[in-house]
């Protein structure tokens, strides 16, 4: 079945450090893959997305790019600040044909917390 | 756009209740809704799939008497938590999606029974 691991936190930065957050996966065909980032008590937000191999997803200084070869989706900024402290997960969604077409499936989670 | 709602973000009920959480799409129509469950500093656990006017479909170990979907509009979707108990205390949160791979995820209820 399809499964997504992310690297395990927490993960503490100083403001305007360099953030990656690792994210790997197993699914057959081509899934679309996900970044959603959780605050605390409140629901997730997508933070980006990629559809297909070599798209590359940013939104708000936050990169992420599709790699089929390594079955990846690593989570990239270049400066952090402290208002990026949340819970990030990496999802994907199962290809169109299949009995799961449409779930997520997600990650752990990784909680960053930024300090000033 | 592609805004979802929850109603309520926070309720507490007495064991041996139902407590009902509604999730709407605001802006859109969304013809498949998921419904998550979430414990602390955990991952979201799928809980069921409903389309409109048809029947939720479980995941695994999921108890449907006990988690009540009903989808029955585009834009409203129900579970409701029947004979509550502690351990049903949890951050419930749903989705729902019109393109059938991207989900747009309503706020969260906060779900506390004593």
């Amino acid at each position: 079945g399809n499964s997504v691991t992310q690297m395990e936190g927490p993960v503490t930065l100083s403001e305007e450090a360099f953030l990656t957050i690792n994210c790997t996966y197993t699914a057959t065909g081509y899934p679309s893959l996900f970044w959603y980032v959780q605050y605390p008590g409140e629901g997730l937000q997508l933070l980006l997305k990629a559809t297909k191999a070599d798209d590359k997803g940013s939104n708000k200084g936050f990169e992420a790019t599709y790699r089929k070869e390594t079955t990846s989706f690593h989570l990239e900024k270049g400066s952090v600040q402290v208002s990026d402290s949340a819970v990030y997960f990496c999802a994907l969604s199962a290809v169109a044909g299949g009995t799961s077409y449409g779930k997520l499936t997600f990650g752990q989670g990784t909680i960053l917390t930024v300090h000033p | 756009g592609a805004v979802v709602s929850q109603h309520p973000s926070r309720v507490i009920c007495k064991s041996g209740t139902s407590v009902k959480i509604e999730c709407r799409s605001l802006d859109f129509q969304a013809t498949t809704m998921f419904w998550y469950r979430q414990f602390p500093k955990q991952s979201l656990m799928l809980m069921a799939t409903s389309n409109e006017g048809s029947k939720a479909t479980y995941e695994q170990g999921v108890e449907k008497d006990k988690f009540l979907i009903n989808h029955a509009s585009l834009t409203l979707s129900t579970l409701t938590v029947t004979s509550a108990h502690p351990e049903d205390s949890s951050f419930y949160i749903c989705s729902a999606s019109h393109t059938g791979y991207e989900q747009y995820f309503g706020p969260g209820t906060r779900l506390t029974v004593t």
